[in-house]
């Protein structure tokens, strides 16, 4: 099983909607989560970390479940500027300084 | 503002060369990465360094090297360019605190091999 998997969509959604997707993480010891977005030719930049208590920016909402392993994000009101490649990561997958990163999830978000 | 760059954004190379990025930051992180990403497969963890001449192999070593001279500039080393490094190469710097965990990207470096 991988450390951090994700759907890679895309998932298309009309403008206003709201979407949800989820990230399952293999390590039952990590606490903490990152979402990272990543615009098209872009580097990945921190959108918002994830506890147990879950996180809530705006639009974004962001859980974690630890008895099923798994965090979402959720958007709600989506804009045309919400389009991009959302990106999963364990933080601390193993102990040490290394990060896990999903392969991503596409979302576009249309008119 | 935390800054990452990188020497190049688009680098064309032919097999055998011997090719070097450069990855520089200016907030005084502790922690440096290079990863490289290919459609499909995500980022994947190349070398990273947690202080000056300090590295440690990430998932994907092979064919790659790293240098830590200063603790700003961490630097990838392809000794002997192959096509199947054709790739985006992305550096980044990390700040861990007791209230931070951010991991700041460079712009990215597109290699191709010819």
């Amino acid at each position: 099983r991988k450390e951090v998997e994700q759907d890679p969509g895309p998932f298309n959604v009309p403008e206003g909607a709201t979407v949800a997707f989820n990230c399952t993480y293999s390590n039952s010891a990590s606490q903490s989560f990152f979402w990272y977005r990543q615009d098209c030719r872009k580097e990945p930049k921190l959108l918002m970390s994830v506890y147990s208590s879950g996180n809530e920016d705006g639009r974004f909402t962001a859980q974690l479940n630890r008895a099923s392993q798994y965090i979402s994000l959720l958007i709600r009101d989506s804009k045309l500027s919400d389009s991009a490649t959302y990106l999963c990561v364990d933080p601390n997958p193993g102990g040490g300084n290394k990060l896990t990163f999903g392969t991503g999830t596409q979302l576009k978000v249309e008119l | 503002d935390v800054k990452v760059t990188q020497s190049s954004r688009y680098l064309v190379k032919r097999t055998g060369e011997k090719v070097f990025l450069e990855c520089v930051q200016d907030m005084d992180h502790e922690n440096m990465f290079w990863y490289r990403q290919d459609p499909g497969l995500g980022l994947r963890l190349i070398y990273f360094s947690y202080d000056v001449k300090m590295k440690e192999k990430g998932d994907i070593p092979e064919g790659y090297s790293v240098s830590r001279e200063k603790k700003e500039r961490f630097s990838l080393i392809l000794e002997s360019a192959s096509t199947n490094q054709t790739s985006m190469y992305l550096c980044a710097s990390r700040i861990r605190t007791s209230g931070t965990d951010t991991q700041y990207f460079g712009p990215g470096t597109r290699l191709t091999v010819l």
